[in-house]
Parts: C-alpha cells; sequence; structure tokens
C-alpha cells in the first residue's frame, strides 16, 4: 500500500513565526502536491512538483513556498504565518505518465496559526 | 481556474435509501473524472479513475457513471449504510499525470 506521511496531525504556531510542514512517501512518486482545505472551499491547491527540484504554482500559491530535494520528500513552508493560513493542509502523491493512476493523501495536518 | 461543480452540498438520507449525486466539469480537454470518499479523521481514499465516455465502474454498493461529452459525472450508492457517510469529491485531470482541480465535495451522512 502506498504510504503518505506528514509530519504531525496538529500544529499550533504563532503569527509571523516560519512553519514548516513536512510530507514523505514511500512509493518512488515523482508527482506530489499541497492542499489546503477550508470549509465551503473544497481542497485547493497550493504548489506541486513533478520531479526533484521542481516547483509548480497552484491555484493559491500567495505566502508559501516548497522545496523538493528528494524524490519522497515534498516540504511546504509558510516563510511567515499569518492567521488567514489556519487551515487543514493535505499532501498527496501520484505517479507519473501512468494512466488512470488516483492521487494518494496523508491523513493532513490541522494547523493554527495564533 | 477550471470550474468543478458537485451537487447537492449536503444530503442526509435514511439507511437503506439509495442516493445519487453530481459532479460537473468543464467537456473541454478531458482526460479523466476521479471520485474520492473522505471519511472525517481520515485521509482522502480514491473510488475511481474514470477515463472513457460513457464508462461504468463498480465498487461493492457504490458505482459511478461518466459523460465527457455533456461533462458530469454520477456517483450512486444503493442501500446507504451509516458508515458511508462521509463527503464525496469528484476531481478533474486535465491532461495525464497533471494537477487535479476538486469540487466542493458532496457531505453524505447515513442516518440509522
Amino acid at each position: 500500500d502506498v504510504k503518505v506521511t506528514q509530519s504531525s496531525r496538529y500544529l499550533v504556531k504563532r503569527t509571523g513565526e516560519k512553519v514548516f510542514l513536512e510530507c514523505v512517501q514511500d512509493m518512488d512518486h515523482e508527482n506530489m502536491f499541497w492542499y489546503r482545505q477550508d470549509p465551503g472551499l473544497g481542497l485547493r491547491l497550493i504548489y506541486f512538483s513533478y520531479d526533484v527540484k521542481m516547483k509548480e504554482k497552484g491555484d493559491i500559491p500567495e505566502g508559501y513556498s516548497v522545496s523538493r530535494e528528494k524524490k519522497e520528500r515534498f516540504s511546504l513552508i509558510l516563510e511567515s504565518a499569518s492567521t488567514n493560513q489556519t487551515s487543514m493542509y493535505l499532501c498527496a502523491s501520484s505517479g507519473q505518465g501512468l494512466s488512470n493512476q488516483p492521487q494518494h493523501f496523508g491523513d493532513g495536518t490541522r494547523l493554527s496559526i495564533l | 481556474i477550471l470550474n468543478v461543480e458537485q451537487s447537492p452540498q449536503s444530503l442526509h438520507v435514511q439507511e437503506g435509501d439509495s442516493t445519487n449525486f453530481t459532479c460537473s466539469f468543464p467537456s473541454s480537454n478531458f482526460y479523466a473524472l476521479h471520485w474520492y470518499r473522505w471519511e472525517t479523521a481520515k485521509s482522502p481514499e480514491a473510488l475511481f479513475v474514470m477515463t472513457l465516455n460513457g464508462d461504468e465502474k463498480k465498487k461493492g454498493r457504490i458505482s459511478a457513471t461518466l459523460n465527457t461529452k455533456e461533462g458530469y459525472s454520477y456517483l450512486y450508492i444503493k442501500g446507504s449504510q451509516p458508515e458511508d457517510s462521509a463527503t464525496y469529491l469528484c476531481a478533474f485531470e486535465e491532461t495525464s499525470g497533471s494537477r487535479l482541480t476538486f469540487g466542493e465535495g458532496t457531505q453524505l451522512t447515513v442516518n440509522p
């Protein structure tokens, strides 16, 4: 079974802090994604990556950056956390160039910015 | 940003009822349509990935149909059980292996 592991289930940080959310997958997937989920808004894509050291902006990249130094790890960085970044963050991975492949999700990190 | 819409937003049914909900998506540049189930305190779980117009997929009591020409997919649950309570998400994939655009989901509650 594909395993996507997010480093924390719950995290509380203060406004202005630099926050790192870590995601690791064990299936040698090329594609990795970061989403946030807010009530009434569904899953919105923040950033994604098709390969090591590659990154692409999603729909809501402002205030975030990412790092993909190794294939299995994709980190989401909140450069200077703000209260409007309080949300549920989900990481996902999928294989490249394969048909009918779903995305596999981690359990999510519920982040509160005080 | 692509427009993927799901209806209804929420649904309450009694155990044993059959139910269905809709996902509408762009009919151009279609590659695949995904369905996921997201139970509270768990991670979203893939149900189906559909690529062919007219396709129908089934997994136990859950099935889905796809119409790529008119841009909609239906998800059906036959004989709903309380354990079916979850948010059901659809997602549009524009090209192979690319990013997904998700709908807002349909929150299903099945009362015993």
